[in-house]
């Protein structure tokens, strides 16, 4: 079963901040974030493990609620270059033997100048 | 540091034919994953290598195989294409483990005829 992710798309003016949210109905050892442009292979933004360890770029905030199997990504004072789909992709504890990330639909992000 | 390769990047093939996707893993990596992602979708899981062997397989039929070699890169191999085969198709390397970050290369567009 894919995570659900919210909103489906969003659009913002440069500045603006938005939160994306990734919801599972299993239990989650960790959830990745990616953004993928256009024609461009995804590229990792953050890792958020249970138990509270992240690890990921500096300007990029997320959090985990392991009892809600839910996690969030924020983006804050949004630029041109942040425009792309954003994808979470979790790994359950029940998968914890390996790495088989299952990802949700995405979420597209615009944001104008 | 070398980053994750893939090629060819672009392939046309018609339905019944086989197709052989190559992937270069990043310096270090011992692992390698292979996702399909269809237009507009997230990536699907089809299956993982480490240390050659087959780590773990998502929802894919065994018309769809791989291998690993000893320096870590990897062959997506699917046999009899269909026309619902056309996707892109993307591998990650990574390190062991389900807390370790997949990185993922450009991808291959197949488009089956």
């Amino acid at each position: 079963q894919q995570p659900v992710q919210s909103p489906q798309a969003v659009i913002l003016r440069e500045g603006e901040d938005a939160v994306i949210n990734c919801s599972s109905s299993k239990a989650l050892y960790s959830v990745h974030w990616y953004r993928q442009k256009h024609g461009e292979a995804p590229v990792f933004l953050m890792i958020l493990l249970k138990g509270g360890e992240q690890k990921g770029h500096e300007k990029i905030s997320a959090s985990f609620n392991e009892k809600k199997q839910q996690s969030s990504l924020y983006l804050t004072a949004s630029q041109l270059s942040y425009s792309g789909t954003y994808f979470c992709g979790t790994v359950t504890t029940a998968g914890t033997s390996y790495g088989k990330l299952t990802f949700g639909q995405g979420t597209i992000l615009t944001v104008h100048p | 540091e070398t980053g994750v390769t893939q090629s060819p990047t672009h392939l046309i093939k018609t339905r019944g034919q086989q197709v052989t996707l190559r992937c270069s893993s990043q310096s270090g990596h011992n692992t390698v994953s292979w996702y399909q992602q269809a237009l507009g979708q997230g990536p699907q899981f089809i299956f993982q290598y480490y240390r050659e062997e087959e780590n773990g397989r998502g929802n894919f039929p065994p018309r769809f195989s791989g291998l690993q070699f000893p320096n870590y890169s990897s062959e997506l191999n699917v046999n009899a294409l269909e026309l619902d085969d056309s996707a892109l198709y993307l591998c990650a390397s990574s390190l062991a483990g389900p807390s370790n970050t997949q990185y993922f290369g450009p991808g291959t567009r197949l488009t089956v005829l």
